[in-house]
């Protein structure tokens, strides 16, 4: 069945870091991709999709490239900040599976000064 | 409305209880999800319902969790005689097909 995988964190950066936080996907069908972030005692908020493979979904400076060949949706930042400090959640959306969505079990960053 | 309602936004109920949860869906919106959070975990699904389908069930923990949803319109989630490893944040969502889905900011249910 569909899954999703997603690097155990949590990780601890400085400010200014890079930041990557990787994910894998399984899925039957021909998906659609997402990260979302979930800031400290808020809901789940959509970060960026990609819907196809090699479409690149980008936003707040976050980037995510849809790889299908690596079966992967890794998400990069090339400086964080303190304000990026959240749980972030790789999920897919499968039509071939009813478009039922799956999330990863989050990964929680924490960016220091 | 312009997003995913979701009420109350906070209940303590006592063990043994039953309680219901509402989620008001965006307008148009044919899928509805729930999913279970505990405390600093990830997302734990529990009931997808989409269009006139039969809702897929396959994430309820147990027969004293259910869920109804009215067309495409509001979802109860109703927990029976409630234990105190229910306590968790109750979330739901919605989409239109082949779009993201939009969440509500959750229920925090506390079991004493």
């Amino acid at each position: 069945g569909d899954s999703v995988t997603q690097m155990e964190g949590p990780v601890t950066l400085s400010e200014e870091a890079f930041l990557t936080i990787n994910c894998t996907y399984t899925a039957t069908g021909y998906p659609s991709l997402f990260w979302y972030v979930q800031y400290p005692g808020e809901g789940l908020q959509l970060l960026l999709k990609a819907t196809k493979a090699d479409d690149k979904g980008s936003n707040k400076g976050f980037e995510a490239t849809y790889r299908k060949e690596t079966t992967s949706f890794h998400l990069e930042k090339g400086s964080v900040q303190v304000s990026d400090s959240a749980v972030y959640f790789c999920a897919l959306s499968d039509l071939g599976t009813g478009n039922q969505f799956y999330f990863g079990t989050g990964t929680s960053l924490t960016v220091i000064p | 409305g312009a997003g995913v309602s979701q009420s109350p936004s906070n209940k303590v109920t006592e063990k043994g209880k039953d309680v219901e949860l509402r989620c008001d869906p965006i307008s148009g919106h044919t899928a509805l999800y729930w999913y279970r959070q505990r405390l600093g975990q990830g997302l734990e699904f529990l009931i997808y319902f989409q269009g006139n389908s039969a809702p897929d069930k396959s994430g309820l923990p147990s027969d004293r969790f259910s869920a109804e949803r009215t067309g495409e319109s509001v979802s109860t989630l109703t927990i029976q005689r409630t234990q105190q490893e229910d306590s968790a944040v109750y979330l739901c969502a919605s989409s239109l097909m082949y779009t993201e889905a939009f969440f509500g900011q959750g229920t925090r249910l506390t079991v004493v």
